[in-house]
This record gives structure tokens, sequence and C-alpha cells, in this order.
């Protein structure tokens, strides 16, 4: 099974700075991720596909990036709205596995 | 607008079942893959099960396998999850989710959630 691992688990950051969180896939995943923000008491959004598709409506200030096994999530001009969880994902259609979320990485802004 | 509306959730007793319920709007229901995603106490994220347009391929994570089961009605634009023998670890509060256009496993809207606690 592909595993798909996400650094950091925790990130503090500021108000106007950048953060880059790194998701790394067990094998070679091609561009297949995507990208997902989820705040306490909200349902979860996508962000991101294709590893660097920003959905609609999402801001600029989000991006994705990388191919293969390495993928990070940056976002940039940090507000503290963007106080959330954030989980990359490696999809497929419908290999059963491959649905895989990685175990998140809880970014505080300040 | 999109809509998905679960219901069916509560506190129910190991080993008992539970029959959760989606219902759809907004959207072509029959045109999209449909799954079930849980957030545990604690925890990430967890995709449970999904099901694609037509009923015809379902599947299960390894933790609910054998004691989970997806289903759908197009005709009702809702899609179920039977939980059978159900665990304390299986204490979650679950989302209905639409699969995307561009890929049945892409996650493209969430339902607001349904709690299920596991306890005695």
């Amino acid at each position: 099974d592909i595993q798909m691992t996400q650094s950091p688990a925790t990130v503090s950051a500021t108000v106007g700075e950048s953060v880059t969180i790194t998701c790394r896939a067990s094998q070679d995943i091609r561009n297949w991720v995507a990208w997902y923000q989820h705040k306490p008491g909200r349902a979860p959004k996508l962000l991101i596909t294709k590893a660097s598709s920003l959905e609609s409506e999402v801001p600029s200030r989000f991006s994705g990036s990388g191919t293969g096994t390495l993928f990070t999530l940056t976002v940039a001009r940090l507000l503290p709205d963007d106080s959330a969880t954030y989980y990359c994902q490696n999809y497929h259609d419908f290999s059963g596995p491959m649905y895989v979320l990685g175990q998140g990485t809880r970014l505080e802004v300040e | 607008d999109v809509q998905l509306v679960e219901s069916g959730g509560g506190l129910v007793q190991p080993g008992r079942s539970l029959r959760l319920s989606c219902a759809a709007s907004g959207f072509v229901f029959d045109d999209f893959a449909m799954h079930w995603v849980r957030h545990s106490p604690g925890k990430g994220l967890e995709w449970v099960s999904g099901i694609t347009w037509n009923g015809n391929t379902v599947d299960y994570a390894d933790s609910v396998k054998g004691r989970f089961t997806i289903s759908r009605d197009n005709a009702k634009k809702s899609v179920d999850l039977q939980m059978n023998s159900l665990r304390p670890e299986d204490t979650a509060l679950y989302y209905c989710v639409k699969g995307s256009i561009v890929a049945t496993s892409i996650f493209d809207f969430w339902g607001q959630g349904i709690p299920v606690t596991v306890s005695s």
C-alpha cells in the first residue's frame, strides 16, 4: 500500500509569513495528489488537485508543487484564518488503498 | 448549491449496528462516485468507503472491511453506510463526500458530518 507521510506534524507561523508543508509518497504517484484544509467544526475543503491545480475560489496565496514522491503545499502571506489542519491525499480512480490521506499538518497562525 | 446531509448517527454499544444515510441535492447525483470519510477524536481524516456512480464497484478501508457496507439509491439521491459489529475505535465524525468529475476519489464536496459514538 502507498503511504503518505506529512511533515511537520505541527507548525506555528506569524501573520504575513509563508509556510511550506511537505508530503512524501512511499512510491512514485506521478502528480496524483490533492490537498485539503480542515478547520475545527467545519467540513474539510478541497484546495488543490493534480499536485498544483488550484480549485476555484481558493486564494492564490495557496500553491502546490511536486511530482513523483515529493510534494509541497505553500501558503504565502499568512492570515489568521489559515489556521487549520492540512492533509495531502494520493488519489486514483477507485484503486482502494490509493485514496490514502496523510496524517495531517496542523498550522497555527499567530 | 451542492448539499450533502448526513443522518442516522448517535450513541451505540460495542457490537451493535448503526446505519448512516446521506441525502444529496444540487448536482446530478448518478454522475458521481460517493464516499464516507471519518474523523476520529485526536486523529486525522480516514477514508472509510466509496461507491461508483452506478454502484457496481465498492471499496472499503481495511479497518472496516467485512463490517461496513456502502450502498446507494440513485432514484432517491442517497448513499448509505451500514455499520455492523461496531467497535469503540469506530467512534468518529462521519462525513458524506462527493467524488469529483476529475477523478472519482478526489473529495470535492463534504457534508457537515454526523457523530457516531461507540461506547458501553
